[in-house]
């Protein structure tokens, strides 16, 4: 069974800086690309960023773009996604996604986390 | 404002059926696969339809999907109150180069 948790969030200042982390378990991490979508409280899906099996290929939502990393960590089986910059804007439940992915697209996400809530606020 | 347009809900009775459409345009549904999900009230959401019509192994075939030109639709038949919840259509949009989501539809079974 796919399980996704996801750990890391809270409450920081605007201008401050969060790591979200991922850990997978129940098929080959490493085979699968995985994503970040994130949902402001009573709002809708928003999808953040997506990074290649290997971790050689990365995108981002132009929202993000220069202020947040994604990265994966295959023998540790665990994703992240690192914060950088935070606006109010920003605010959410981040979750992460086992995802299918060609090359240049996102074709679903498969798999959800519970999610983890962060909130920027001073 | 979402790049894809749902309803933001729809309503039916106990064991009627109900659709929920998802409009685009060429860059996003007219050259890319429809996916659907649900999310119930407090909870993650949860991949029912992929690649326009397909349903993932547990999904009951009271849900489908289907897509027309720049147009998708959720179909699902034998309401139950347990379908109430929120559903969004997501596809990649090859001009924004990034995945996109429609807005939402809350599903109100009466």
């Amino acid at each position: 069974e796919v399980q996704l948790v996801e750990s890391g969030g809270g409450l920081v200042q605007p201008g401050g800086s969060l790591r979200l982390s991922c850990a997978a378990s129940g098929f080959t991490f490493s085979n699968y690309a995985m994503s970040w979508v994130r949902q402001a409280p009573g709002k809708g899906l928003d999808w953040v960023s997506a990074i290649s099996g290997g971790g050689g290929n990365t995108y981002y939502a132009d929202s993000v773009k220069g202020r947040f990393t994604i990265s994966r960590d295959n023998s540790k089986n665990t994703l992240y996604l690192q914060m950088n910059s935070l606006r109010a804007e920003d605010t959410a439940v981040y979750y992460c996604a086992k995802i299918t992915m060609t090359v240049v697209k996102v074709l679903d996400f498969q798999n959800w986390g519970q999610g983890t809530l962060v909130t920027v606020s001073s | 404002q979402s790049v894809l347009t749902q309803p933001p809900s729809v309503s039916a009775a106990p064991g009627q059926k109900v659709t929920i459409s998802c409009s685009g345009s060429s860059s996003n549904i007219g050259n890319n696969y429809v996916s659907w999900y649900q999310q119930l009230p407090g909870t993650a959401p949860k991949l029912l339809i992929y690649e326009n019509n397909r349903r993932p192994s547990g999904i009951p075939d009271r849900f489908s999907g289907s897509k027309s030109g720049t147009s998708a639709t959720l179909g699902i038949t034998g309401l139950q109150t347990g379908d109430e919840a929120d559903y969004y259509c997501g596809t990649w949009d090859s001009s924004l180069s990034a995945a996109v989501f429609g807005g939402g539809t809350k599903l109100t079974v009466l």
